[in-house]
């Protein structure tokens, strides 16, 4: 069954800090992949999108994403995070054969000052 | 560009009403639209598939005579929920799907928030 899992439901991060949120996927072959961001008040905004080519993906805001097919993953990372990045996080799967998304549940960044 | 609008944003109905939700493409025409539904710190659920000029296509488990959507145009697709109720208080977002060369990607709606009393 196609499946995305982002396991953690929170994230805390210090302003300035490095960032990692993960992402698993299970699907019968590769995978479409993206991360998109929610700010209250706002639509889904596209961070990044892996369809093929380099397994290193640049997106907007100095975020970035790592398609590892071995693991199964697509990590969003930035280096440092800013106040203003405190938003809702998904990451999704896009099926090829009719261009649905698959969505995991989503990881919640908070920001500490 | 790739503008996605909804209105209203959010909406207060009584129950046993109706209420119609728009999304339009602002500056692109899209021959699918998604509609979405997001309950409290939950993720997207994909209620129909909107496709311009025929019937939507609708997810197990949604009751497509409760949320009529139609497409009629490139750029606007309708979501009416019916009867409305209580539980079908909840954030209504759209999507339109747009290709870029080998790719594709979802463009959103800023969501409407739907308060049935």
């Amino acid at each position: 069954a196609q499946s995305v899992t982002q396991p953690d439901i929170h994230i805390t991060v210090s302003e300035g800090a490095s960032l990692e949120l993960r992402c698993n996927y299970s699907y019968g072959a590769t995978p479409y992949l993206f991360w998109y961001v929610q700010s209250p008040g706002q639509g889904l905004q596209l961070l990044l999108k892996y369809f093929s080519g380099d397994t290193l993906v640049q997106g907007i805001k100095g975020f970035e994403a790592e398609f590892k097919r071995s693991q199964s993953s697509f990590n969003l990372r930035k280096p440092s995070v800013h106040w203003s990045d405190a938003a809702e996080y998904f990451c999704a799967v896009g099926a090829r054969s009719n261009y649905q998304l698959i969505w995991g549940a989503g990881t919640k960044l908070i920001i500490k000052p | 560009g790739a503008v996605v609008s909804q209105h209203p944003s959010w909406v207060i109905c009584k129950s046993g009403t109706s209420v119609k939700i728009e999304c339009r493409s602002l500056d692109f025409q899209a021959t699918t639209m998604f509609w979405y539904r997001q309950f409290p710190k939950q993720s997207l659920m994909l209620m129909a598939t909107s496709n311009e000029g025929s019937k939507a296509t609708y997810e197990q488990g949604v009751e497509k005579d409760k949320f009529l959507i139609n497409h009629a145009s490139l750029t606007l697709s309708t979501l009416t929920v019916t009867s409305a109720h209580p539980e079908d208080s909840s954030f209504y977002i759209c999507s339109a799907r747009v290709f870029w060369d080998l790719s594709y990607e979802q463009y959103f709606g800023p969501g409407t928030r739907l308060t049935v009393t």
